[in-house]
């Protein structure tokens, strides 16, 4: 089975600081996401890489960077955190095929809260 | 922007009923996908219909695509108080180095 994990379920932060998700998957994929979840927004995506050190931009990348400096692993930053990023973030990975994402599988989530 | 849009928002049934969702899209499409997120966890994907195909069962669910409507529909039969969760539709557009778009989601309650 296809493990996606998330560095942590619960974050509390300050706004200002510096904060680090993690996302690590096992089953050797190409692509990786970043998406926070607001209620009444569904699921927006933020970053995404389709191979190592390869970064490309959502649709709110605003805030944000990321880094994949390793297949299984890919990084959101958020540099100066605010409160307006307070939301669940949610990571997911999956395969290459011939040109197309196709099926995700997702991590729990870290719900973050910035004060 | 939300290529993907659920209908309805909330949707209550008793379990043993069937439950009907519906997700409608703007653009051409690869794939269609339907997610399932319990509350506060991840999402889990349930079932994949790709643009030449019309319908697709999966155990209990049955998932139909029209392109002509540009609409989907998911149906779980003999719904269970497991099935509670927020359903999501999401689109592989047509083109080259596409990604997946998620709408808004469906919380669907099934009452025991």
């Amino acid at each position: 089975d296809v493990k996606v994990t998330q560095s942590s379920r619960y974050l509390v932060k300050r706004t200002g600081e510096k904060v680090f998700l993690e996302c690590v998957q096992d089953m050797d994929h190409e692509n990786m996401f970043w998406y926070r979840q607001d209620p009444g927004l569904g699921l927006r995506l933020i970053y995404f890489s389709y191979d190592v050190k390869m970064k490309e931009k959502g649709d709110i990348p605003e805030g944000y960077s990321v880094s994949r400096e390793k297949k299984e692993r890919f990084s959101l930053i958020l540099e100066s955190a605010s409160t307006n990023q307070t939301s669940m973030y949610l990571c997911a990975s999956s395969a290459a095929g011939t040109g197309k994402k196709e099926t995700q599988y997702f991590g729990p989530g870290t719900r973050l809260l910035v004060l | 922007s939300q290529q993907g849009e659920e209908d309805p928002q909330a949707l209550s049934i008793q379990e043993g009923e069937n439950a009907t969702m519906n997700c409608s899209y703007k653009t051409s499409i690869n794939n269609l996908q339907w997610y399932r997120q319990n509350s506060g966890r991840g999402l889990v994907h349930l079932i994949l219909i790709r643009s030449n195909e019309r319908e697709k069962h999966s155990g209990r669910l049955r998932v139909t695509l029209d392109t002509s409507k540009k609409s989907s529909s998911l149906l779980i039969t003999a719904s269970r108080a497991a099935d509670t969760a927020s359903y999501f539709c999401a689109t592989d557009a047509s083109g080259a180095n596409s990604k997946l778009t998620f709408g808004k989601g469906i919380t669907l309650s099934v009452r025991p």
